[in-house]
């Protein structure tokens, strides 16, 4: 499965939108950008995935780029409780395609 | 809640014991994954079934063994465990392979 790179850290306004990105330049045309986050020490947490168009849940949207090197997750009114680390993974549609979770980045919401 | 069970929530043991960690998956997934979260090597892929059949090997060491039932629910054994191996361990189970995993709370294991 292709890497990603995600920045550390980042911080947003309490209320404002929290643009999470991510680079996934290796990405080939079977795998799929999969967001997940953790809320200290619980479990990982699905946010949503896509493979190229934009996506949107009740949680997030996704954002492919056209070339699908990159990626952002935008919550769209980012409050206390989204204080996690966001992982951006990358997966293939295979059978045996395992979810790899790298760093992720830290997002800090700020009152 | 994501319906994915694991227990015990905390246990502390000692060094060279064994001990079973357990996970009941959602209803109807057949799919359960193993993951390893200690604070220096972040979330460890180490194991996945598929109605019972190992499918998926990662990072899972020798003194580890997993299996899942007939009823689907999964058993992580540990075995001479290692001041080392003191971590989280959380289980996930999916309804399909590949999809969205839905992970347990975790259980915290310490060695002593």
């Amino acid at each position: 499965d292709a890497k990603t790179t995600q920045p550390p850290s980042m911080d947003c306004a309490e209320g404002r939108a929290a643009n999470l990105p991510c680079n996934h330049s290796t990405i080939s045309g079977n795998e799929y950008v999969y967001w997940y986050r953790q809320i200290h020490s619980q479990g990982p947490q699905y946010i949503i995935h896509g493979l190229k168009n934009n996506e949107t849940n009740e949680m997030a949207s996704l954002i492919i780029t056209e070339d699908r090197k990159s990626s952002t997750l935008i919550l769209p009114h980012a409050t206390l409780r989204d204080t996690a680390v966001y992982y951006c993974i990358v997966r293939s549609t295979g059978a045996n395609s395992k979810l790899t979770f790298g760093k992720g980045i830290t997002l800090s919401v700020r009152p | 809640d994501s319906g994915v069970t694991q227990t015990p929530k905390h246990l502390i043991t000692a060094t060279g014991q064994r001990v079973t960690l357990r996970c009941s998956p959602r209803s109807g997934d057949l799919s359960v994954y193993w993951y390893q979260q200690s604070l220096d090597q972040g979330l460890q892929f180490l194991i996945q079934y598929y109605n019972g059949e190992e499918r998926a090997k990662g990072n899972i060491l020798e003194r580890f063994s997993a299996q899942q039932f007939p009823d689907l629910h999964s058993e992580l054994n540990l075995s001479s465990l290692e001041l080392g191996d003191s971590a989280l361990y959380f289980c996930a189970s999916s309804p399909q392979v590949p999809g969205e995993l839905f992970f347990g709370e975790g259980s915290r294991l310490t060695v002593l």
